[in-house]
């Protein structure tokens, strides 16, 4: 069974500017997350997909987030303009639902310069 | 809200030593609690997890028992190898109350094992 896939793996960019990172679940995984980790913290949610519905964004910036999950498969999360303050690595993850089955991608690692 | 606290690291031990990581929890319903590895470079994976009071979740010689008198789900592993150096964190998950299935984490613990 193939795993999350993320990319890219690594990213640079200056502040202001805008960045997107994709992810594609386990296939048949109806849920899809997107942590934000930052240096010295644990993960922390910032948006769960239902197939291609939002379950929960509260945690999301949404002054400059933004996620979507066209056809309940692919996500892609965008932010824009980026602060010194995103740098994190991004995690996306997906389940079958009900709790259960969790499977993390290896995470797109982002600097803010 | 729900909450994690685990013990800070980093955690230096020598081969084969006895390693206990600290983890106590705060929920208002009745969590699921799990331990998750990461190693250097790579995602996070499960590597133990226990549903209810008093479960024992087991892994790769590591055990942790979920203790709801105490709220704490402690990390145990009788005899720790050089492999074993990575963050570990723990998590719950609190489907009570119609809330979403997210985890919550602690901050990790860094476990460095030496020869």
């Amino acid at each position: 069974e193939a795993g999350v896939a993320q990319s890219p793996r690594y990213k640079i960019i200056e502040k202001r500017q805008s960045v997107a990172f994709w992810c594609n679940p386990i296939s048949g995984h109806a849920t899809l997350y997107w942590y934000q980790q930052i240096l010295g913290q644990g993960p922390k949610l910032l948006i769960q997909f239902q197939n291609n519905g939002v379950v929960d964004d509260s945690q999301l910036p949404k002054d400059r987030f933004s996620a979507e999950r066209l056809k309940g498969v692919d996500s892609t999360l965008k932010i824009q303009p980026a602060k010194l303050e995103d740098s994190a690595v991004y995690l996306c993850a997906s389940s079958p639902g009900g709790g259960t089955g969790y499977t993390f991608g290896s995470g797109t690692r982002l600097t803010v310069v | 809200g729900d909450s994690v606290t685990q013990m800070e690291g980093p955690v230096t031990l020598s081969e084969e030593a006895f390693l206990t990581i600290n983890c106590t929890y705060t929920a208002t319903g009745y969590p699921s609690l799990f331990w998750y590895v990461q190693y250097p470079g790579e995602g996070l994976q499960l590597l133990l997890k226990a549903t209810k009071a008093d479960d024992k979740g087991s892994n790769k010689g590591f055990e942790a028992t979920y203790r709801k008198e105490t709220t704490s789900f402690h990390l145990e592993k009788g005899s720790v190898q050089v492999s074993d150096s990575a963050v570990y964190f723990c998590a719950l998950s609190d489907l009570a109350g119609g809330a979403t299935n997210k985890l919550i984490f602690g901050t990790g613990t860094l476990l460095a094992v030496q020869p």
